[in-house]
Order: structure tokens, then C-alpha cells, then sequence
């Protein structure tokens, strides 16, 4: 069955680097997403990416957070400051069409700032 | 703005036993409702994804139920296995946003 892809599986990074969360949707989906899990809380949307570009976003997602698609298979998370706050899994999620198919998540990326 | 509640936050029951766990949403307007499971330090495992149009969806011993004019769906899974232990979640599409809102999760414990 198609996955979707995500590396690292868990990184740790310094308060203030930047760091790249990397996905690789399933081939053939047209509409990728970011959400996030901070530990015990609830898994939260933070953006939606179609045809190149970002179609929404959440409040959460500030000018630190830039997602890209640079190649047509790679769909990347960049957060360009890190903050303790950050520290969380980051899920990304591919659908075919974003409404009647539902969405297949990636197995996470455990992100820990210290 | 659409808000998911989970009931019972926690669940723990015998194994064989059948048991429900349900998801209130208070926005109706929905395009799909789709149930994950999510292992300790894992990801999301889609289960059932039920259509706005349809009642209810059916995959081995899970059976997931939509009643949007109630705000409800259930998720009835049949003679629970101590490998069904999990969070269990439901997460919303309200369409034209691309985006799906999460419930709290329902955390089962399947005891042998």
C-alpha cells in the first residue's frame, strides 16, 4: 500500500538552528499538509499546500515555519529559528483530491529543542 | 469554528469484549470524518474514512457510524484484542479549508 515517507524520524536541534522536515507524499496526491503533536496535546493543523502553493494556514504558522515542494517528490518543512516550544511531532499527510479521499499521515518526525 | 470532543478520554476493558467510543463534533457541516489510530510515539493509522452521504463504514471488526444532524459518530469495534490497544482519534473535514480538525482521542487499553 503507497506510504508517505518522512525522515528524519527524530531530530534534536539547538534553540535558535534551523532545521528541515522532509516528506515524500504519495506519488500520485495532489494536496500535502503539515500538522503538529505537541506531547499530551491534541494534533494541530498547520498548513495545506496545492498547485505550488500554500492554500491555507494556520495561526500557528508564523513567519519561522516555509514549507516547499523543491523537486516534485519532496515536500519540506523549514523552521528557520527553533524555539523550546517547537519541540513536538511534526506529521505531514497527502491526499488525491483534499476533500473525498481522506488523507494518509506519515509515520511522524519527532522534533526535540533543546 | 468546528470543535471534536472524545468520550471517554481513557478506556480500559477485558479482552473480547465489544466496546464504543464516540466523537462529538459541534459544526455540521461536514465533508468526511475519517477514524486513526495512533500508537505510543507513532503516527496516524487511517481506519475508516465515512463520507458526509453515507451512515456508516464497515472494515473487519470496526464499524464506524456518522450521524451529522446529532453532531456523532461512534466507533464499535468488536471482540477487542489486546493489539487494538491505542489512542484512538477522529478528525473532520469541513471542505473548502483543506484542512481536518482532530478530536482529544480516546486512549484504549485492551487487557488480556
Amino acid at each position: 500500500e503507497p506510504e508517505v515517507t518522512q525522515t528524519p524520524s527524530h531530530q534534536v536541534t539547538q534553540m535558535g538552528q534551523e532545521v528541515i522536515l522532509r516528506c515524500v507524499p504519495i506519488s500520485n496526491h495532489l494536496y500535502f499538509y503539515w500538522y503538529r503533536q505537541i506531547l499530551g496535546q491534541k494534533v494541530e493543523f498547520l498548513v495545506s499546500f496545492y498547485n505550488n502553493e500554500i492554500s491555507e494556514k494556520s495561526e500557528i504558522f508564523d513567519d519561522q515555519f516555509s514549507v516547499e515542494r523543491p523537486d516534485g517528490s519532496n515536500f519540506t518543512l523549514k523552521i528557520r529559528s527553533t524555539k523550546l516550544e517547537d519541540s513536538a511531532m511534526y506529521f505531514c499527510a497527502s491526499s488525491e483530491n483534499g476533500v473525498n479521499y481522506g488523507y494518509t499521515f506519515g509515520s511522524g518526525t519527532r522534533l526535540t529543542v533543546v | 469554528k468546528q470543535e471534536v470532543t472524545q468520550i471517554p478520554a481513557a478506556l480500559s476493558v477485558p479482552e473480547g469484549e465489544n466496546l464504543v467510543l464516540n466523537c462529538s463534533f459541534t459544526d455540521s457541516a461536514i465533508y468526511n470524518l475519517q477514524w486513526f489510530r495512533q500508537d505510543p510515539g507513532k503516527g496516524l493509522t487511517s481506519l475508516l474514512l465515512i463520507q458526509s452521504s453515507q451512515r456508516e463504514q464497515t472494515s473487519g471488526r470496526l464499524n464506524a457510524s456518522l450521524d451529522k444532524s446529532s453532531g456523532r459518530s461512534t466507533l464499535y469495534i468488536a471482540a477487542s484484542q489486546p493489539g487494538d490497544s491505542a489512542t484512538y482519534l477522529c478528525a473532520l473535514d469541513s471542505g473548502g479549508y483543506q484542512k481536518v480538525t482532530f478530536g482529544t482521542g480516546t486512549k484504549l487499553q485492551v487487557i488480556p
